[in-house]
């Protein structure tokens, strides 16, 4: 149990598109998603938090106008980088949380983003 | 803010030997909770142990186990009897119950040598 997919594992796309990823918990209902990028051989860095039917909550540096969050039900959550540039080329990793107290996160495999 | 500092970034360990990796934590809360990631080539994120900082005794899963020191804020993993496939990068995570999010450290980079 506690299966989180993401979608697509990997993504290329020209400077200046947009590109969405998806989340979505398989086999439970997740009160709440995590978003973070990671750099090769480095840690996670939280972007964002998000909860069902609400705005997600960005950590301070994230451009919230860059990396939309929707979080429209209890299984899915999307994050759609905006107008993509190679900087934003990175490893996005989701996770999901269940209401409950254990506190752990599910993690998504994660997708690469390539910006040419 | 709390932070989370694993000053090994790399270990080695000999098949079938012990080894622990070293995480401490900086926080002004009193109930929160401690993990330990692990990811391997694939990169995909893998629970290994949880504690829980109300929790005195310290949480064991198979091999592993971990070294619990609440007024040191110390939280150091021990992987007994190691296995190839326990190579990968451990990531030791702080969870603030009051904020809902986790802060992690940077990672120890685990070699199992045959």
């Amino acid at each position: 149990g506690a299966v989180v997919s993401q979608h697509p594992s990997w993504v290329i796309c020209k400077s200046g598109t947009s590109v969405k990823i998806e989340c979505r918990s398989l086999d439970f209902q997740a009160t709440t998603m995590f978003w973070y990028r990671q750099f090769p051989k480095q840690s996670l860095m939280l972007m964002a938090t998000s909860n069902e039917g609400s705005k997600a909550t960005y950590e301070q540096g994230v451009e919230k106008d860059k990396f939309l969050i929707n979080h429209a039900s209890l299984t899915l959550s999307t994050l759609t980088v905006t107008s993509a540039h190679p900087e934003d080329s990175s490893f996005y990793i989701c996770s999901a949380g269940t209401s409950g107290g254990s506190y752990e996160q599910y993690f998504g495999p994660g997708t690469r983003l390539t910006v040419t | 803010a709390q932070t989370v500092t694993q000053s090994q970034p790399e270990m080695s360990v000999q098949e079938a030997e012990t080894v622990t990796l070293s995480c401490t934590y900086d926080t002004s809360e009193s109930d929160y909770y401690l993990f330990w990631y692990k990811q391997p080539p694939s990169r995909q994120m893998i629970l290994v142990i949880r504690q829980e900082a109300y929790k005195q005794q310290n949480a064991t899963e198979n091999r592993f186990s971990v070294n619990f020191q609440k007024a040191a804020k110390s939280f150091s993993l021990k992987i007994s009897d190691s296995q190839l496939g326990d190579a990968a990068m451990y990531f030791c995570a702080y969870h603030n119950t009051n904020a809902g999010k986790s802060t992690f450290g940077d990672g120890t980079t685990l070699t199992v040598k045959p």
